[in-house]
């Protein structure tokens, strides 16, 4: 069964790149069947959906984010990844990766890795 | 954009009762509605998708309901496990929560 991981920085600094990395075991990351996504959880506050990618390549993001996420997918590495720019404090959050069979459910997740933004 | 309303925000329930929960799309989202639970200090976990189908592994006791606007998750007797964090997600945009607790 499919297993998602997030690695990254637990330290940013703002006005730079949030970089996070998703690695996925048990099953390939080029397959049709999912999309991959990233979503956020502020510390004690509610989800948020980042954006998603397929395999192929084709990329969804929040529009409210849309300005500054990137999501790519290294097949060689059975990885995706997400990067945000100009951080502020306002991005400080639990990061999840997690797979999509249907686009939007979001099954499973990643652990959580939580990610601050702080001179 | 789609924003997505829960109501109410906090529930307070009695282990055996029956809990409901709701959730309203700002503009038709069909069918493509998820519920999600999460407890602290985890990752939530997928309970329905596509409003009414039960995620692998989850018990029957939670079922889903509704479409276009309009959605319920209803959990028939709540268990001591089943007190948690309930989020609906419509076409990627999340409610802000239901907190289902001990009455």
């Amino acid at each position: 069964q499919l297993q998602l991981q997030e690695s990254g920085p637990g330290l940013v600094k703002p006005s730079e790149t949030l970089s996070l990395t998703c690695t996925v075991s048990g099953g390939s990351i080029s397959s049709s069947s999912y999309y991959w996504g990233w979503i956020r959880q502020p510390p004690g506050k509610g989800l948020e959906w980042i954006g998603s990618i397929y395999y192929s390549g084709s990329t969804y993001y929040n529009p409210s984010l849309k300005s500054r996420v990137t999501i790519s997918v290294d097949t060689s590495k059975n990885q995706f990844s997400l990067k945000l720019s100009s951080v502020t404090a306002a991005d400080t959050a639990v990061y999840y990766c997690g797979s999509a069979a249907g686009m939007w459910w979001f099954d499973p997740w990643g652990q959580g890795t939580l990610v601050t933004v702080s001179s | 954009e789609i924003v997505m309303t829960q109501s109410p925000a906090t529930l307070s329930v009695s282990p055996g009762e029956r809990a409901t929960l709701s959730c309203r799309a700002s503009q038709s989202v069909s069918s493509n509605l998820a519920w999600y639970q999460q407890k602290p200090g985890q990752a939530p976990r997928l309970l329905i998708y596509g409003a009414s189908t039960r995620a692998t592994g989850i018990p029957a006791r939670f079922s889903g309901s509704g479409s276009g606007t309009e959605f319920t998750l209803t959990i028939s007797s709540l268990q001591s496990e089943d007190f948690a964090v309930y989020y609906c997600q419509g076409s990627g945009t999340f409610g802000q929560g239901t907190k289902v607790e001990i009455k």
